[in-house]
């Protein structure tokens, strides 16, 4: 079955430190987005891309970096952490635009910045 | 993309139809109103998507008045594991992207 995963589910790092957190999804769906989920609050866009070699900001865009070399896969890069990050983020795809598009979101990694 | 409004909780009772309201009163012409459900550690999950008027799918209904500035979601005859938090999203045809709200946590009681 076709799905979307993320890795690592839970990751501890240190303030300075590079992070990547994968996300890869097997329904070939061009459209792919991050967000992150502070404790008690909904979900804010970090990056979004609409197709291979395309990224976009989303609206807490600063700090976080996208690459996309590939449909499959999305990686979201902290360059320097902080403590600040510490969040649960989520990878989620979507296969139509239309009506902004049903969108599938992976089961989520859970990042600790000490 | 137009920002929304929905009450930050609500408690229900098995077997009741439970109704949230979330008002969007900047929706644009071209804006889709979207609602997900989210149960904890969990990503959330597409409950319901509409334009206008009603639409009815087999876990919930959505309400679409004729000015589009409001909508309300129904679930039939609640139980325990529709205790989730659920988001009302404006959605837009022309970009894929959504914001999120802090959404309605829905905790149903015995």
């Amino acid at each position: 079955d076709a799905e979307i995963t993320q890795s690592p589910r839970h990751k501890i790092t240190e303030t300075g430190r590079q992070v990547t957190l994968a996300c890869h999804q097997t329904w070939n769906h061009n459209n792919m987005f991050w967000y992150r989920q502070d404790l008690g609050h909904g979900l804010r866009l970090i990056h979004y891309s609409y197709g291979v070699q395309d990224t976009n900001k989303g609206e807490v865009s600063d700090g976080y970096s996208v690459s996309r070399s590939n449909t499959e896969d999305l990686p979201l890069t902290l360059e320097s952490a902080a403590s600040s990050q510490t969040s649960v983020y989520f990878c989620a795809s979507s296969e139509s635009l239309a009506g902004g598009g049903e969108q599938f979101f992976g089961p989520g990694t859970r990042l600790t910045v000490l | 993309l137009a920002k929304t409004t929905q009450p930050i909780s609500m408690d229900s009772y098995e077997g009741q139809e439970v109704n949230i309201t979330c008002s969007h009163n900047n929706i644009a012409t071209n804006d889709y109103i979207t609602w997900y459900q989210q149960f904890p550690s969990q990503g959330p999950r597409f409950i319901i998507q509409g334009y206008k008027t009603k639409v009815t799918n087999e876990v919930a209904s959505l309400f679409i008045p004729a000015d589009r500035k409001s909508s309300t979601l129904s679930l039939p005859r609640v139980s325990l594991s529709d205790t989730a938090v659920y988001y009302c999203l404006v959605t837009n045809t022309n970009a894929g992207k959504s914001t999120f709200g802090d959404g309605t946590t829905l905790t149903v009681k015995p």
